[in-house]
């Protein structure tokens, strides 16, 4: 089944401490994205990847990294997490830049 | 800054009615026009793509796009309780390079029994 698919699905942290939410898809897509989604501000995206080892910033990059180092997965990082990162985040990957993406399940974080 | 610009909502239609979905975004030039449904904590899942002017119809949903005018649309025949939920209207803009969609905040749409 094609699918994208994200971990943990929730997740409550506190202040400071680095995590990582996992990204897969199976799809051989190219281009990955994450996007983070609060009440009334919609889906923004975080940051994107072309291709392995081909990253960007979105519009809401700041506390954010990611890496690319196989097709299939794209890993989010935050390093110091702070209370305002606390959000639904969604990973998504498209065949190319300019068609539909699809998303994963959703990551539920908490930051206290 | 290019915009994708929805009615919150929520819209109210009754059971078997059309339920229409409106979006307005700000770049003329953009050609990528997608149509998300969004169930309360749930992941986007795709309805409907359009690319060129006119309409697109796919079982009880119907995409319009007007590209001079710079609107799209969503219509939903025979709305059920089932669709009740957000829908998101996420635009390709021309000259955002290798940006991913911009998305906007999505109207939330309520089918009475």
């Amino acid at each position: 089944e094609a699918q994208v698919t994200q971990n943990p699905r929730y997740l409550i942290t506190v202040t400071g401490k680095k995590l990582t939410v996992t990204c897969s898809q199976n799809m051989n897509h190219e281009y990955m994205s994450w996007y983070r989604q609060d009440p009334g501000l919609g889906l923004r995206q975080i940051y994107y990847s072309m291709n392995v080892e081909v990253t960007d910033k979105g519009d809401v990059p700041e506390g954010y990294k990611v890496s690319r180092k196989e097709k299939r997965n794209f890993p989010l990082i935050l390093e110091s997490p702070s209370p305002n990162q606390t959000s639904l985040y969604f990973c998504a990957s498209s065949p190319s830049v300019n068609t539909e993406a699809f998303f994963g399940q959703g990551t539920r974080l908490t930051v206290v | 800054q290019k915009e994708v610009e929805q009615n919150s909502g929520p819209l109210s239609v009754p059971e078997g009615a059309i339920a229409s979905l409106n979006c307005t975004y700000s770049d003329r030039g953009s050609q990528s026009f997608f149509w998300y449904r969004q169930y309360s904590g749930k992941s986007p899942e795709l309805i409907m793509s359009i690319y060129s002017n006119g309409d697109k119809e796919d079982g009880r949903f119907t995409a319009q796009l007007n590209k001079a005018s710079q609107y799209v649309s969503l219509l939903i025949r025979d709305s059920q309780p089932s669709d009740s939920a957000t829908y998101l209207c996420a635009v390709k803009f021309m000259d955002t390079g290798r940006r991913a969609l911009t998305f906007g905040s999505g109207t939330r749409l309520q089918v009475q029994p």
